[in-house]
């Protein structure tokens, strides 16, 4: 597709709750980044990906944090037990080479953990 | 790791006034600089950027300088519009992106 795209838009999950986040990348990008962004704040690094190797993921906040992207495409962030600190807006960015190019964002993923 | 601080958190300007925005980094690694603006409901969006072997780039209302010395570097926008109301984001990078907190611009009709 011609942009990023992020899904589903919004999703409520209970505490406890398992959730799926899915991202869609820009045809032919190697690399995807994920990022969480809590309200009014900037976006944090979460964790890369360059085709379907995971290069860093130093920035999961917790082993319930998980992300793969099997064939090097669409890339799936996984929380596992969600708590409310879990809350926030979770960007997918997609590039064609690295980290030292412009990152195409998707509009995100709000999620509102009760 | 990198750490971008970025003032002011708050900027409000008269239509067709300037509006400057300055960040500062920590790693001297970092050889990458964009500049994203985010509108409500929206993931940021790459506005302009500029490298480290560059002290400054122009593109039409919106320039940024860089100093690599003092790790400082500032976005400008010019004449600036109503639609030019939105958060921006100032980051470095060393292969990983690191955003600064963010500023939110307001441009007064």
């Amino acid at each position: 597709g011609a942009g990023v795209s992020q899904s589903p838009r919004y999703k409520v999950a209970k505490r406890g709750q398992d959730v799926a986040l899915r991202c869609d990348p820009i045809s032919g990008h190697v690399s995807l980044f994920w990022y969480q962004q809590a309200l009014g704040q900037g976006p944090e690094f979460l964790t890369y990906f360059q085709n379907e190797a995971q290069l860093d993921k130093s920035g999961l906040p917790s082993d319930r944090f998980f992300a793969e992207r099997p064939e090097g495409s669409v890339s799936t962030l996984k929380i596992q037990r969600t708590q409310q600190e879990d809350s926030a807006v979770y960007l997918c960015a997609s590039s064609f080479t690295g980290g030292n190019y412009g990152y195409t964002f998707g509009s995100g993923t709000r999620l509102t953990v009760v | 790791g990198e750490n971008v601080e970025q003032h002011p958190s708050t900027l409000s300007v008269q239509e067709g006034d300037s509006a400057v925005i300055k960040c500062t980094y920590s790693d001297s690694a970092s050889n990458y600089f964009p500049w994203y603006k985010q509108e409500l409901g929206k993931g940021p969006q790459l506005i302009i950027d500029i490298r480290s072997n560059v002290g400054e780039k122009k593109d039409q209302r919106i320039a940024v300088t860089l100093n690599k010395t003092a790790k400082h570097f500032s976005l400008h926008i010019t004449e600036t519009q109503p639609e030019d109301s939105a958060v921006y984001f100032c980051a470095a990078s060393n292969q990983k992106v690191t955003f600064g907190t963010g500023t939110k611009l307001q441009v007064i009709p």
